[in-house]
């Protein structure tokens, strides 16, 4: 089955401990991206990715680290999180960049931080 | 200003009801509009998809684009409970932008 998939589902941490959330794709999307959804504020987007090796910042960066060493991998790292990134956060990939191209989200990481 | 508005909601309607959500856009460099749907405990998935203004109809879903006032609308006919959820209206130009979602609840 086609799918993006997040791990883990819900993740309560403390202020300053490094923590990473997965994210894999099954279907050779070349496009990858982090999104974190707040009410009223919507998705926004962290960081995102056009192949292997190549990711750039979305619209909100700050605080947040990613990698792209393998096509089906995209993980997310917080260094140092802080109480405002508590927030639902999720992947997403697509077949290319172009932005009018279907976007296939995970099921979302519930994080929050004490 | 955001690029993209929603109308916030909550909107509750009863089984069979139409339910009409809305967005406004800033950009008039926009050209694709979507709509995604998203459960409860879920991601969004892609609803509907049109390019330019226009309407297009898929079932009891119609999504309608009227570029010289900068609206989107989005129309679910004959409403079902399986219908709840949270709709997001979406639009790009370089980027994809996306509304703050309207949750839907339809009543049995």
């Amino acid at each position: 089955e086609a799918q993006v998939t997040q791990n883990p589902r819900y993740l309560i941490t403390v202020t300053g401990k490094k923590l990473t959330v997965t994210c894999s794709q099954n279907m050779n999307h070349e496009y990858m991206s982090w999104y974190r959804q707040d009410p009223g504020l919507g998705l926004r987007q962290i960081y995102y990715s056009m192949n292997v090796e190549v990711t750039d910042k979305g619209d909100v960066p700050e605080g947040y680290k990613v990698s792209r060493k393998e096509k089906r991998n995209f993980p997310l790292i917080l260094e140092s999180p802080s109480p405002n990134q508590t927030s639902l956060y999720f992947c997403a990939s697509s077949l290319s960049d172009r932005t009018n191209e279907k976007l296939f989200f995970g099921s979302g990481t519930q994080l929050s931080v004490l | 200003q955001k690029e993209v508005e929603q109308d916030p909601g909550p909107l509750s309607v009863p089984e069979g009801a139409i339910v009409s959500l809305n967005c406004t856009y800033s950009n008039s460099a926009f050209q694709y509009f979507m709509w995604y749907r998203q459960y409860s405990r879920k991601g969004p998935e892609l609803l509907m998809y049109t390019y330019s203004s226009g309407n297009k109809e898929d079932g009891r879903f119609t999504a309608q684009v009227d570029k010289s006032s900068k609206y989107i609308s989005l129309f679910i006919r004959d409403s079902q409970p399986s219908d709840s959820a949270t709709y997001l209206c979406a639009t790009n130009d370089y980027k994809l932008s996306f509304g703050a979602g309207t949750t839907v609840t339809v009543r049995a």
